[in-house]
């Protein structure tokens, strides 16, 4: 059964430096995801993406926050200029769109920031 | 968006059905009920969704109350691998895709 993918499991960085979470959406999934959920709290929305543009973002996804889908497989979510506060679980999920609704979630980077 | 209550923690016993209740008093007519779970140390995952019928797939049923102002998922046989929080969430169905805002939650424990 086709699922998304996330690299790397578990990203480690200095505060202030950029990263960039990867992700693989499902080939024939139109509509991508991005998700945080820091450790014991919520799963929060950062933004979502269609036809190669942001189509919905949280007041969590700033300046500092980027998408870009760069090669029609691959789905990146870069932070510029990491914070501590930054550090969370990030997901990726893809959607086929056209009436299917339902949203595939990839396992997640864990995103540590010291 | 509108809100969606739902108990806190709910217990089972291994081979029971398992109702999950959720009200969502202030749902608009276009608002989809979607219920996802998340078990330990996974991502969310995709339950089942409705509008305004009753609906059964491979994993749950959505009992869906005439007036939508509440639902409730259905396990109809729990397992131990069932553990998780399980999410009941509105969303309007738009071209820009369906962002979902996740509550707390129910974390259902399961017994043996």
């Amino acid at each position: 059964e086709p699922e998304v993918t996330q690299t790397p499991s578990h990203q480690v960085t200095q505060m202030g430096q950029e990263v960039i979470l990867r992700c693989v959406p499902i080939s024939n999934h139109l509509y991508f995801y991005w998700y945080r959920q820091i450790l014991g709290q919520k799963v929060e929305f950062l933004v979502s993406f269609y036809n190669n543009e942001i189509s919905e973002k949280s007041e969590i996804f700033d300046d500092q926050f980027s998408v870009e889908r760069p090669d029609g497989s691959n789905f990146t979510l870069k932070i510029r200029s990491t914070k501590l506060e930054d550090s969370a679980m990030y997901f990726c999920a893809s959607q086929k769109g056209g009436g299917e609704i339902e949203q595939f979630f990839g396992p997640g980077t864990r995103l540590t920031v010291l | 968006d509108a809100k969606t209550t739902q108990p806190n923690s709910m217990e089972s016993n291994e081979e029971e059905p398992v109702h999950l209740p959720c009200n969502h008093s202030t749902i608009s007519g276009t608002d989809y009920i979607h219920w996802y779970r998340q078990l330990p140390s996974q991502g969310p995952e995709y339950v089942i969704h409705g509008l305004t019928s009753n609906v059964n797939n491979r994993m749950a049923s959505l009992a869906i109350a005439e007036d939508r102002k509440s639902s409730t998922l259905i396990l109809h046989r729990a397992t131990l691998r069932d553990a998780a929080v399980y999410y009941c969430i509105l969303s309007r169905l738009n071209n820009a895709g369906n962002m979902l805002t996740f509550g707390g939650g129910t974390r259902l424990m399961v017994k043996p």
